[in-house]
Order: structure tokens, then C-alpha cells, then sequence
């Protein structure tokens, strides 16, 4: 499997504009995360699927970020419109729940760098 | 909510030194993972912990998960340069679906 894929890696835009990240997680993982990492406030979890279902948006800023699971195998994060102080590191991660030996570790993809001017 | 407090939040040593570091939370967890970041890429999962008391090694790593299940531990042995990166701490408590992680530990080694 290659792992959870992410994109872009790296994005530079101007304030205002919208900004969408992609993921695909590992296949057959049933719960997917967004987390977003700064320097100031570390890793903090964004949202996250189970099914393909939101379960907790709670971590999502303002209304200005929204996400989306149209399917297992993707998931967008949108920001519209975008900020300076959106930019940040976006971490996509996938797992499979369970009760076997390595159930409930997250994956992580290798993210994308925002950056918004 | 939860909270886990990580320590030391940054570490410099030199090669060959041994290095330990530890999470500690005000509720219980019934999983202890421990990743590492390095720069420019996510957080990579080291050792995975289920049981109170558990020590699991993965080469010259070592983590024990506590046996009040509120903290563990992560020691490096005989670091080495490419030991270098941001080592995270994250627990999953009961039937939970959200891991809570710790605010890192920057390690850097020194030849």
C-alpha cells in the first residue's frame, strides 16, 4: 500500500482566495483525520470520518473550513476564504478500528504546507 | 478535556547518549503510541503500547506503558545523528475515536 497520499505538498496563495487539499487514505481504513500543526499550538485535530461520516467537526475553526468524505478512498479539506493565520502544516491520517495488535494506530500522510499571503 | 503533558520539550545531547522522555495524563488510556516527526513529513509511528505494565522494544527503542495506564515512557539508546526530529506521545482512552497527542519532545544530537 502506499500509505496515506496527500495534495498538494506545498501551496502558496493570496489571502481571500480558496484553498482545497486532497487525501486519500489507506485502503480499508474505516476512520479518517484532518489535523492541522503549527509551531504556536502543535497538532491539533481538525475533524474526522468514520464510514465516510463527520463524527466531530468540533475542531474546525470557523466556518470558513469545511470538509468533506464523498467516498472511502477521498477527502477534501476546503478553506474559503483563506488567511494569513490559516497557514500551516494540514495532516490527513487514516486507521482501522479494532481489537487486534496494531488496531487504532493512525497513519499519517506527509501533509501540505499552506501557506497564505 | 484531556490533556497530556509531555517533558522535556526539547532535548540536546550528544552522540551515543542515552535519551528518555515521558507523558504523563489526568485520566486513564488504554493505548500508548509514540511517533516521530521528521522535518517535513509526518509523524511515522515508533512503538504501539495496549496493556498496562507492557515494555516493547524496536531497536534501540524502548517504551513502556505505565501500570497506572496515566503515563509512559520512550528511551533512545546510544542516539545517533538521524535520531533527530520531534518525538510525539499519543494516547487513545477506552472505546474512544480520537487520539490526544502531546506537545512533542525536539530532540537534537550533536556529533
Amino acid at each position: 500500500d502506499a500509505g496515506v497520499i496527500q495534495s498538494p505538498r506545498h501551496e502558496v496563495t493570496e489571502m481571500g482566495q480558496e484553498v482545497t487539499l486532497r487525501c486519500k487514505p489507506i485502503s480499508g481504513h474505516d476512520y479518517l483525520f484532518w489535523y492541522r500543526q503549527t509551531m504556536m499550538r502543535g497538532l491539533e485535530l481538525l475533524i474526522y470520518f468514520n464510514n465516510n461520516v463527520p463524527i466531530d467537526d468540533s475542531g474546525m475553526p470557523e466556518d470558513r473550513f469545511s470538509a468533506k468524505m464523498p467516498n472511502a478512498s477521498f477527502s477534501t479539506l476546503k478553506i474559503q476564504p483563506s488567511e494569513p493565520r490559516d497557514s500551516a502544516v494540514y495532516f490527513c491520517a487514516s486507521r482501522l478500528s479494532g481489537r487486534f495488535s496494531g488496531a487504532n494506530v493512525l497513519t499519517f500522510g506527509a501533509g501540505s504546507r499552506l501557506t497564505v499571503l | 478535556g484531556q490533556q497530556l503533558n509531555q517533558s522535556p520539550q526539547s532535548m540536546f545531547i550528544q552522540e551515543g547518549e542515552d535519551v528518555s522522555m515521558n507523558c504523563t495524563s489526568s485520566s486513564i488510556f488504554n493505548t500508548w503510541l509514540w511517533y516521530k516527526q521528521d522535518p517535513g513529513e509526518g509523524p511515522v509511528l515508533l512503538i504501539a503500547l495496549y496493556k498496562a505494565g507492557e515494555l516493547t522494544s524496536n531497536g534501540r527503542l524502548t517504551a513502556q506503558f505505565g501500570i497506572t495506564r496515566k503515563d509512559s515512557f520512550l528511551n533512545i539508546s546510544a542516539s545517533i545523528p538521524s535520531d533527530v526530529g520531534i518525538y510525539f506521545c499519543a494516547g487513545l482512552p477506552g472505546t474512544a475515536s480520537k487520539l490526544t497527542f502531546g506537545t512533542g519532545t525536539r530532540l537534537q544530537v550533536t556529533l
